[in-house]
């Protein structure tokens, strides 16, 4: 069965350092793979994704993230967090399930960033 | 752009009271979701609907149920509210073109007492 893995369930960075929010995948086929913010009470704000073609892809508010089929990983990373990161992030993979295509979530990664 | 509209923010129930959490799209997309989100847990997919009166279960179904009448409207039934279903519930819809992405409501904050 598919699943998806974030190991860090918190993270700390301070303003201005550089931050990679580590994701693992388990999927037979070549995923379609995601990355969702959610900030404090809110729904969840789409990040990036990938689908095919350039294992780097670039998302919203200057984030990245690189797709490594040899390691199952789809890391995301900034250069420069600012304090208005910090929220809730959250990996998730497509998949079939019956009749339809769904996701699969991580159980996400809280960043607060210090000043 | 896409919007997804929740009932409510937030809402409070009595264990045992029916509690209706609606989710309304603005445009014609065919498959719309239902998790809930705990803590640790991420979100878990509870239902999903690709289509008018069609329907699946997800992965916790159990305790829940869904209608869907109008193409725009999906709602999310507890028959019987208990504490255990005070949580986070976030609608999600997703865009025809096989690109998995979907798109988020607000969220609903339930809180059962």
């Amino acid at each position: 069965a598919q699943s998806v893995t974030q190991p860090d369930i918190h993270i700390t960075v301070s303003e201005g350092a550089s931050l990679e929010l580590r994701c693992n995948y388990s999927y037979g086929a070549t995923p379609y793979l995601f990355w969702y913010v959610q900030s404090p009470g809110q729904g969840l704000q789409l990040l990036l994704k990938y689908f095919s073609g350039d294992t780097l892809v670039q998302g919203i508010k200057g984030f990245e993230a690189e797709f490594k089929r040899s390691q199952s990983s789809f890391n995301l990373r900034k250069p420069s967090v600012h304090w208005s990161d910090a929220a809730e992030y959250f990996c998730a993979v497509g998949v079939r399930s019956g009749s339809a295509r769904q996701l699969t979530f991580g159980s996400g990664t809280q960043l607060t960033v210090l000043p | 752009d896409v919007k997804v509209t929740q009932s409510s923010r937030y809402l409070v129930k009595r264990t045992g009271e029916k509690v209706f959490l609606e989710c309304v799209q603005d445009m014609d997309h065919e498959n719309m979701f239902w998790y809930r989100q705990d803590p640790g847990l991420g979100l878990r997919l509870i239902y999903f609907s690709y289509d008018v009166k069609m329907k699946e279960k997800g992965d916790i179904p159990e305790g829940y149920s869904v209608s869907r009448e109008k193409k725009e409207r999906f709602s999310l039934i507890l028959e019987s509210a208990s504490t255990n279903q005070t949580s986070m519930y976030l609608c999600a819809i997703r865009l025809a073109g096989g690109t998995d992405t979907q798109y988020f409501g607000p969220g609903t904050r339930l809180t059962v007492l």
